[in-house]
């Protein structure tokens, strides 16, 4: 069975950095084609990719978001961790980790999103 | 914005046909893929590929594209499909980044 579940903090304040880690079961990143990746939607709004970690290490950013947005793996730990910086209470919403399907843009996946709300 | 546009709401009555469709140049070079969403939910793959369904997606559910439009079509709509519609793809930059459309609001009559 594969699993993926979000972790880190609810609240952040302003122009705090944001960490967030996605563990995941059933499956490695250390196989080929596989990968992972980030996905937020503020409440009430539409889904929005972020960034995504493949098997070899390669990273694909949002365009709009890359300069904030670092994806990393830990393959031992099955674990992917997503930091975001200068947070603003724009960036409130729910973040998902997803996989990816091999050879498609689809995320077949998803973790079960973790809520975090950016103010002072 | 998105650089995959839907339309924000459609409705059907229950039993009938519907088609929600996504536009974007990217689809005229990769398919789309669809997802269900309900309230406090995660988004659920129902469509992916040319026409493809996870397992324990009904067939009701189907994929279809033609130049740059992807639609999904919901044949026999029932009181359980009420739910946003995204749809996602690569973008048309060649980067393989990914992204998503605005979303469909689908309330079943």
């Amino acid at each position: 069975q594969i699993t993926l579940k979000e972790s880190g903090p609810t609240l952040v304040k302003p122009t705090q950095t944001l960490t967030l880690t996605c563990t995941f079961s059933g499956f490695s990143l250390s196989t080929s084609g596989v990968g992972v990746g980030w996905i937020r939607q503020p409440p009430g709004k539409a889904l929005e990719w972020l960034a995504l970690i493949y098997w070899d290490d390669d990273k694909r950013y949002s365009p709009s978001l890359k300069s904030r947005l670092t994806i990393t793996k830990d393959t031992s730990k099955n674990q992917v961790v997503l930091t975001m910086t200068n947070m603003d209470p724009v960036d409130t919403a729910t973040y998902y980790c997803a996989r990816p399907m091999i050879g498609f843009a689809a995320f077949d996946i998803w973790g079960q999103g973790t809520m975090v709300t950016v103010s002072s | 914005s998105s650089e995959l546009t839907q339309d924000p709401a459609v409705s059907v009555a229950l039993g009938q046909t519907v088609r929600i469709t996504c536009q974007g140049d990217s689809l005229r070079s990769y398919y789309a893929s669809w997802y269900q969403q309900k309230p406090g939910q995660a988004p659920v793959l129902v469509i992916y590929g040319k026409n493809n369904r996870p397992s324990g997606i009904p067939d009701r559910f189907s994929g279809s594209s033609s130049g740059n439009t992807a639609s999904l079509t919901i044949t026999g709509a029932q009181a359980e499909d009420e739910a946003d519609y995204y749809c996602n793809s690569r973008d048309s930059s060649g980067n393989l980044y990914v992204v998503f459309g605005g979303g469909t609001k689908l309330t079943v009559l």
